[in-house]
This record gives C-alpha cells, structure tokens and sequence, in this order.
C-alpha cells in the first residue's frame, strides 16, 4: 500500500459526460501527479501541482482540468467524454515538487466511456 | 516530444536466470532518471531514482546502472524469481526546469518456476 488514494476504483459513464477523479496523496507529500495509461500506451503525464499550485502540464486535454485543494487532496474533472477518454487514471505523489525523489502511485481509476 | 525506448519488450526466463534490460533516453539534458516496477493489477512501484553519470543503485537481487552521456540504464536481476514478474518502466526527466517524467513503454518480465 503506497499511502495514496484514488477514488472510485472504476467508472463506466457515456459519452458527453462530466466525471470527477479524487486523489489523496501520502501523508506529508506536497506534490500530487496525474497520468492516463491508454491501451498500447505508456504512461503518459497530465498535470502536476504543488502545494495548491499547478507546477507544470503535459498532454492534458482541454477538456480536462484539475485542481489541488488546500488539505493537498486533488480532483482531476474530466468533460464531454469521448470514447478515446477510456483508460486507467493514476495519481502519484511525492515529497516535493523536483523529480529527485520517487513517486508514490494510488491504485489507479478505471474509467470506461460508452 | 522526448524519446524514451525500454528494450525488449517481454522477456520470458526461468527462475534462477539472471536478466537484464535497457532505458534508453536522449543525453542531452538529463537530469534524472527513474525505475518503476509494475505488477498486474497493482500500481507502479518506485525501485530507484539516478541522477549522476555513473550511479549504481542495489536493492536486494536489483540493481540498476546509469550513463548519461550515452544515454542508457540498465536494469539487472540476478537469479530471477516468479515474483519479479512485471512490468519494469523507466521514466525520464529532462532538465527543463520541470520535473515531469516522460516514461518508456516498459519491459515486461515473465519468470517462469
């Protein structure tokens, strides 16, 4: 058990839909990751804050947006689903906000769009 | 967009057979690299994070090399267990004043009894 969170575990909506990922890191980690793990995929980063800040942002979609709250848990909101939307969505986090220290991952968030 | 390769893709050894597998990662702008192993059905462990040239980090039958001015890891296992079977990823970060990881593919790991 890394110590980190995700809620729910799984989720099948429809498409054009609004979802909302939860994610409570480590106790005492001020850093929180999102990733989205597609079939055939890698691991591919979305977004990363720090400390209620977003620090930095990869391939994160338009229509996806998150948020890191002042008890440092982070919800990534997911709308107008489409098909491709379909994937596994982890949050990690870490001490702090550099790369020097490792990642702790939750068990992930399946989410199917039908 | 930043090229990170894992080779091979799979590997199938029997147990008792030492193994190794590569990250390779542009040498320009390095400034760390990580190692993550995947289980089915869990989620991404952490194993190691390198940040000089020349790093080797040990745990337990694991142990991992870094060259940064090549631009590869290696990965070791020595005397493969079924446990070991998984999927081992390394993640690359670029000195960019950013710390994302930009992760390979990964290798996945079957160790047969």
């Amino acid at each position: 058990d890394s110590g980190v969170t995700q809620t729910p575990k799984h989720l099948i909506t429809a498409t054009g839909q609004r979802v909302t990922l939860r994610c409570s890191p480590r106790s005492g980690d001020l850093s929180v990751y999102w990733y989205q793990q597609s079939l055939d995929q890698g691991l591919q980063f979305l977004i990363q804050y720090y400390n209620g800040e977003e620090r930095a942002k990869g391939n994160i979609l338009e229509r996806f947006s998150a948020q890191q709250f002042p008890d440092l848990h982070s919800e990534l909101n997911l709308s107008s689903l489409e098909l491709g939307d379909s994937a596994l969505y982890f949050c990690a986090s870490s001490v702090d906000g550099t790369s020097l220290n490792e990642q702790y991952f939750g068990p992930g968030t399946r989410l199917t769009v039908t | 967009i930043l090229n990170v390769e894992q080779s091979p893709q799979s590997l199938h050894v029997q147990e008792g057979d030492s193994t190794n597998f590569t990250c390779s990662f542009p040498s320009s702008n390095f400034y760390a690299l990580h190692w993550y192993r995947w289980e089915t059905a869990k989620s991404p462990e952490a194993l190691f994070v390198m940040t000089l040239n020349g790093d080797e980090k040990k745990k337990g039958r694991i142990s991992a090399t870094l060259n940064t001015k090549e631009g590869y890891s290696y990965l070791y296992i020595k005397g493969s267990q079924p446990e070991d079977s998984a999927t081992y990823l390394c993640a690359f970060i670029e000195d960019s004043g950013y710390s994302t990881l930009t992760f390979g593919k990964g290798t996945m790991l079957l160790v047969s009894p």
